[in-house]
């Protein structure tokens, strides 16, 4: 079963806008990691934040977690066109595996 | 992109035909895996590999096999292809360091099965 599920599907702002995305997850973690993913493309590692932590930031990004709520949220903030990606949440739960969730779809309209 | 290549980069055979797919890394990194990826689905582990000849199972991996005979390269097989099989096939690799563990992707393979 998904570990990470993402919230919502797909998302379409205006350039300038901000993009939240939003991951929940269903056991303990070690750490928490957002990837991106353009059109036909591998994934790219984004930021990673580890169960202690409660937010990071990473240029426009900004990452949340909530682990009484098993939950984290990406912003991104001020957003750009070339920004039109995938996104997805990926979990650390032991070793070194990651579950993924299956992704937000975000449209960055110029 | 962490010098990850896949070959084929893309694929069409008949069902019940084997297949190997092949990553290759020239980061020395010690954990490579092999993904899938399906509309609806996201990523799934299919096999992975903490080391040369050291490999284990995912979430997915019947009909899946592996082999790491060297460090940089890590090989997907499907014994005999079905339909059911035909998606979009990531490598990834991790290295070893403890601290910061993101894994590195490959550009994919896609793979359609007739």
């Amino acid at each position: 079963s998904q570990q990470g599920e993402e919230d919502p599907q797909a998302l379409s702002i205006q350039e300038g806008e901000n993009a939240t995305m939003n991951c929940s997850y269903k056991t303990s973690i070690n750490n928490l990691q957002w990837y991106r993913q353009n059109s036909g493309r591998g994934l790219v590692h984004l930021i990673l934040i580890r169960s202690n932590e409660r937010e990071k930031h990473s240029g426009r990004l900004r990452v949340t977690l909530d682990t009484s709520k098993k939950s984290s949220s990406l912003l991104i903030t001020a957003s750009r066109a070339a920004d039109t990606a995938s996104y997805f949440c990926a979990v650390e739960t032991s070793g070194s595996r990651l579950t993924f969730g299956e992704g937000t779809q975000l449209t960055v309209n110029p | 992109d962490a010098g990850i290549t896949q070959s084929p980069r893309h694929k069409v055979t008949e069902t019940g035909t084997p297949v190997t797919l092949r990553c290759h890394q020239t980061e020395n990194h010690r954990y490579m895996y092999w993904y899938r990826q399906d509309p609806g689905h996201g990523l799934r582990l299919i096999h992975y590999s903490y080391g040369v000849k050291d490999t284990d199972k995912g979430e997915v991996s019947d009909g899946y096999s592996v082999s790491r005979s060297k460090t940089e390269d890590f090989l997907l097989t499907l014994e005999s292809a079905t339909s059911s099989q035909t998606s979009v096939y990531f490598c990834a690799t991790r290295g070893d360091r403890s601290y910061y563990n993101e894994q590195f992707f490959g550009p994919g393979t896609r793979l359609t099965v007739l």
